[in-house]
């Protein structure tokens, strides 16, 4: 079991709605968790990294946030865009400089 | 460089025969990763290097996998005897130093097609 968990594993959406990404982990000591996104044939980019404290944070239209109780952080999108067809991927990272650990991604088709 | 590159962008190659597939870091990048990532899965980390040492191997699939990084800088994937399960693309990361709170810059990867 992947201690990286994102659903759904993919989701289709029209032009200017909004949508929710999840994203469950296990991963511990917990450093902090990044969520990017990943274009066709592109490497991931990231989005925005939220650290044990922090609960929410914006870029743009992109607002994450984080439960570190719960272990759990979601990726929402407002008004979306046909350019946000992506995979968006979460990435946990432990203390002290351990591995990151992926997540699958969740696949995003914004249809006009 | 701007970013990350790689090279070459596309790779095919018949089983058995051996790749090397390169990664230009960000210049200052002191810390760099190689990763696979397999068609519709997560990614899957392979190997990092921190200047030219590479303290955590651990990801390398198979004793035909190795990494070099000369100079601090250039880093090559060397895949002997490639098999059809060696197919996916791989992408290189670099950091300025390997710790917590660095965020990762990717290159565009290397699709590898084993025939």
């Amino acid at each position: 079991k992947n201690q990286v968990e994102q659903s759904p594993q993919s989701l289709i959406i029209l032009e200017g709605k909004n949508c929710t990404l999840q994203c469950n982990y296990t991963v511990s000591p917990f450093s902090n968790l990044r969520w990017y996104k990943q274009d066709t044939g592109r490497g991931p980019v990231s989005l925005t990294i939220m650290t044990f404290s922090e609960n929410t944070k914006s870029n743009g239209r992109y607002t994450a946030t984080l439960d570190a109780d719960t272990k759990q952080s979601s990726l929402h999108i407002t008004a979306s865009q046909l350019s946000d067809s992506a995979s968006y991927i979460c990435v946990v990272r432990r203390t002290n400089a351990g591995k990151s650990t992926f997540g699958d991604g969740t696949t995003l088709t914004v249809k006009p | 460089g701007a970013g990350v590159s790689q090279s070459p962008s596309n790779k095919v190659t018949e089983k058995g025969k051996d790749v090397e597939l390169r990664c230009d870091p960000i210049s200052g990048h002191t810390a760099l990763y190689w990763y696979r990532q397999s068609l519709g899965q997560g990614l899957e980390f392979l190997i990092y290097f921190q200047g030219n040492s590479a303290p955590d191997k651990s990801g390398l699939p198979s004793d035909r996998f190795s990494a070099e990084r000369t100079g601090g800088s250039v880093s090559t994937l060397t895949i002997q005897r490639t098999q059809q399960e060696d197919s996916a693309v791989y992408l290189c990361a670099s950091s300025l130093v390997y710790q917590d709170y660095n965020e990762q810059f990717f290159g565009p990867g290397t699709r590898l097609t084993v025939l």
